[in-house]
């Protein structure tokens, strides 16, 4: 089955500086990767996603770039404010394939801090 | 609040005891997930409906776990003879069967065995 491989587990950023976050798979049918953030006692929220179809997405401050043949993909979230302060899972997946692999795995997460 | 809801959100039980879980999906979202979330790991997928179908369940659903969903709207999860390693976060999420990759998460249930 498929494996997500997320780094660093911690980050710690000064307010206004970029923040970038590393994530490898295995499955190479995959091919979708979203992003959720989630706050402490909240539930996990979809930020950005991409598929496998672009290298890179943005919206806003984020971003997310993908390069399948190295099979990784990477959160990057400039001038950062302290409401980023939070943890980051990548995830990876398959849809759209006959294999009834239609569901999500998760990176282990990054606790993102935002340094005033 | 139109998004998934969870009930309940806290739940302590004891060891040996069952338990249930309700999760109510946005109203047109065909696919329910549920996954458990551990301290500090990501959310693990448990199994996945497509209206009332059970279409896949993770090799971690052991027999004590059961999943339902018989009308193709709210799901419940059931933990039968609950054992110290179930506590975790049990989050639940919804998409549309068009879209089934955007899924969108309830609060979860945190369930604590002593």
């Amino acid at each position: 089955g498929e494996n997500v491989e997320q780094h660093p587990s911690t980050l710690s950023v000064q307010e206004g500086d970029s923040a970038v976050i590393k994530c490898t798979y295995s499955d190479s049918a995959s091919n979708y990767f979203p992003w959720y953030k989630q706050e402490l006692g909240k539930r996990p929220q979809l930020i950005i996603d991409i598929r496998s179809n672009v290298g890179e997405k943005k919206d806003q401050r984020i971003a997310v770039t993908l390069n399948k043949t190295a099979k990784h993909f990477s959160l990057h979230i400039t001038e950062t404010q302290p409401e980023d302060s939070a943890v980051y899972f990548c995830a990876a997946s398959r849809w759209g394939s006959n294999f009834g692999n239609e569901k999500l795995t998760f990176g282990t997460g990054t606790r993102l801090t935002i340094i005033p | 609040d139109t998004g998934v809801s969870q009930d309940p959100r806290h739940k302590i039980t004891k060891r040996g005891q069952n338990v249930t879980f309700r999760c109510d999906p946005i109203s047109e979202h065909n696919r329910l997930y549920w996954y458990r979330q551990t301290l500090g790991q990501g959310p693990e997928f448990l199994t996945y409906f497509q209206n009332e179908a059970q279409l896949e369940k993770s090799r971690l659903l052991s027999d004590r776990f059961s999943a339902e969903r018989p009308k193709g709207s709210f799901s419940t999860l059931e933990i039968q003879r609950t054992e110290q390693g179930d506590s975790a976060m049990y989050l639940c999420a919804s998409s549309l069967v068009g879209r089934p990759y955007e899924q969108y998460f309830g609060p979860g249930t945190r369930l604590t065995v002593t």
